[in-house]
């Protein structure tokens, strides 16, 4: 498979609990863009990296929210002390020097 | 702050008619305007694009146009099919590469 990928495809975690998302993009894409969608809204964006720079990254990202892309080619997305307000599905979208984007099938998490 | 509008947020059609949504976005420095159709459990999945360059687009059945005076823009699905049936997002890029997506629509078409 080619396409974007993201593991794991679903996560329930306790509130509190720290969690850790992958995303791998398609293999010559450099931009990679993560986003949460919450049921029955658009995706929200989240961050943005063009190789392994995170260029933008939303106001609405608390300190909880951290993201990498240590060589350009995956990325993580962790979120520490998770509450039941992050429930949502996290996207992962790459791109290549053209505004194109490529959605994976997201991460489902659901904090109890 | 950046906003994109979308309207309606539910459409029923005919197989056969013609379905329009409509988008309003805040940001001038906006430049490209994607639209993405996503079936239900599924992944976003871009269908058209324009930029802000061009004033109408068109593939097959689905064409996109853009007025970027009036700071609006609208999808255009002609002879609707069952299978057309899913939620349909607007997008845009307000400099940097940060989409800002509308809330969705959710189009039925009924066979």
């Amino acid at each position: 498979d080619t396409g974007v990928s993201q593991d794991p495809r679903h996560k329930i975690t306790k509130r509190g609990q720290n969690v850790t998302f992958r995303c791998d993009p398609i293999s010559e894409h450099n931009r990679l863009y993560w986003y949460r969608q919450t049921l029955g809204q658009g995706p929200e964006f989240l961050t943005y990296f063009q190789n392994e720079a995170q260029l933008e990254k939303s106001r609405l990202l608390s300190d909880r929210f951290s993201a990498e892309r240590p060589k350009g080619s995956f990325s993580t997305l962790e979120i520490q002390r998770t509450e039941q307000g992050d429930s949502a599905m996290y996207l992962c979208a790459s791109s290549w020097d053209s505004y194109e984007q490529y959605f994976g099938p997201g991460t489902r998490l659901t904090v109890t | 702050g950046e906003n994109v509008e979308q309207h309606p947020s539910t459409l029923s059609v005919q197989e056969g008619d013609s379905a329009v949504i409509k988008c309003t976005y805040s940001d001038s420095a906006s430049n490209y305007f994607p639209w993405y159709k996503q079936e239900l459990g599924k992944r976003p999945q871009l269908i058209i694009d324009i930029r802000s360059n061009v004033g109408e687009k068109k593939d097959q059945r689905i064409a996109v146009t853009l007025n970027k005076t009036a700071k609006h823009f609208s999808l255009h699905i002609t002879e609707t099919q069952p299978e057309d049936s899913a939620v349909y997002f607007c997008a845009t890029y307000t400099g940097g590469f940060k989409t800002i997506f509308g809330a969705g629509t959710r189009l039925f078409v009924k066979a």
